[in-house]
């Protein structure tokens, strides 16, 4: 166990709706980076909060966007759904920020969209 | 050029045998090198981090980095069929924004025969 949590578990959405998935980071970290992993491949990264302020971005389109509270808590919002939206969907977080630092991963969230 | 190389396998290692699990990177600044176990269903888990040249050691794993050539691998000791799981390699780079993030690879599945 990491200490890091998500909600939900599962999810599932219709094409064109909104989704929000939420973190809560592991205690004493103020990091928390999300990923999307599809079936078979690696994370890719989306993006990355310290300090409440988005931090770093990989090759999402800005219909997938986030928050960090003052509980270093986060959510993960994604308008718009496509198909391609499909997949397991990773918070971690760390104490550093920045790529350098271990990062521990939560359970992830499964989201279907049909 | 994929960022971060891994052969997909599947590997199939005999149990009580050594597991050797491999990792190239292309970006020569990266300086943090993870391993990360993923059983099926599961999230990642960290195994070993690395950050210098040579060998590090924790019991039955053994992470070796050589920045020079770019390569990084896992080698697992006396090896047993919970090691069975998917080993995702991630490595520091700096992304097309300019942030520093990590990258990971696309797996490799291992597979330990009783």
């Amino acid at each position: 166990e990491t200490g890091v949590t998500q909600s939900p578990t599962h999810l599932i959405k219709t094409r064109g709706q909104q989704v929000t998935l939420r973190c809560s980071s592991q205690s004493g970290h103020n990091t928390v980076s999300w990923y999307q992993q599809a079936l078979g491949q690696g994370p890719q990264f989306i993006f990355q909060y310290y300090r409440e302020e988005e931090n770093g971005r990989g090759n999402f389109p800005p219909r997938f966007s986030g928050l960090q509270f003052p509980n270093y808590s986060s959510e993960l919002n994604v308008n718009a759904l496509e198909l391609d939206d499909s997949a397991l969907y990773l918070c971690a977080s760390s104490f550093i920020a920045g790529g350098t630092d271990t990062q521990y991963f939560g359970p992830g969230t499964r989201l279907t969209v049909l | 050029q994929k960022e971060v190389e891994q052969n997909s396998g599947p590997l199939s290692v005999p149990e009580g045998a050594i597991a050797s699990l491999n990792c190239t990177y292309s970006d020569r600044g990266s300086q943090s090198f993870f391993w990360y176990r993923q059983y099926s269903g599961k999230s990642p888990e960290l195994i070993m981090s690395i950050y210098s040249n040579g060998d590090k050691e924790d019991g039955r794993f053994t992470a070796q980095l050589n920045k020079a050539s770019q390569y990084v691998s896992l080698l697992i000791r006396d090896s047993q069929p919970s090691d069975s799981a998917t080993y995702l390699c991630a490595v520091n780079s700096i992304s097309n924004f300019g942030n520093e993030k990590l990258t990971f690879g696309t797996g490799t599945r291992l597979t330990i025969i009783p």
